[in-house]
């Protein structure tokens, strides 16, 4: 079975600072890998997502992932914090032998961003 | 109206109730989902539409009972609910049920009294 690991249900981080979002995930077989935003009171967005091609995704709102294999992870990033970025971000898995598309999601973690 | 809708936003019913979620999605999709979020844990899959055919049940209690009446529209119909049911509840959609990206809406946020 796929699953993720979300480090740190809460993350703070000064504006203008780098941002770290910590993703690991368990899988048997290849896995397509996503994260995902969400702000108060609103669904979840997609930020990016990692499906085998580049290792190294860029995202929207200046956000990238990168994919290690030998590390089974797939870390958020962003150079610079900005307010706008407070809000949950969810990392999931799934892979092309999960049934139907079942995505498994991390926990989240809340990101504060400290003006 | 763009990507995924829900309605209503908000719900607060009693135990006894029946009410209904609505989803609908106008960007095309053959697949559509309901999940549950809850404070503290994982997103929780609960039903899996594709082509107006149910592909997954995650083992949920009967008295929540999805509806597809076509690809546009997904319903979760509630009764006899419990307290420990309140919570975010999620449609999503996505082209196909593989491995494809899915839009989420925005939720209904629902109140079990």
């Amino acid at each position: 079975a796929q699953s993720v690991t979300q480090l740190g249900s809460h993350v703070s981080v000064s504006e203008g600072a780098l941002v770290l979002l910590r993703c690991n995930y368990s899988s048997s077989v290849p896995p397509y890998l996503f994260w995902y935003v969400q702000y108060p009171n609103q669904g979840l967005q997609l930020l990016l997502k990692y499906t085998s091609a580049a290792t190294l995704v860029k995202g929207i709102n200046g956000f990238e992932a990168e994919f290690k294999k030998s590390e089974t992870s797939f870390h958020l990033t962003k150079p610079s914090a900005h307010m706008s970025d407070a809000a949950e971000y969810f990392c999931a898995v799934t892979t092309d032998q999960t049934g139907a598309n079942n995505l498994f999601f991390g926990t989240g973690t809340r990101l504060t961003v400290i003006p | 109206e763009t990507g995924v809708t829900q309605t209503p936003r908000h719900l607060v019913m009693g135990m006894t109730n029946k009410k209904s979620l609505k989803c609908e999605q106008h960007l095309g999709h053959n697949a559509m989902y309901w999940y549950k979020q809850s404070a503290k844990k994982p997103l929780e899959l609960m039903f899996v539409y594709s082509l107006e055919e149910r592909v997954e049940n995650n083992s949920v209690p009967s008295r929540f009972s999805p509806e597809c009446p076509n690809s546009s529209h997904l319903f979760l119909h509630l009764h006899t609910l419990q307290p420990e049911d309140s919570a975010l509840y999620l449609c999503a959609s996505s082209q196909d049920h593989n491995t494809d990206t899915q839009y989420f809406g925005p939720g209904t946020r629902l109140t079990v009294l």
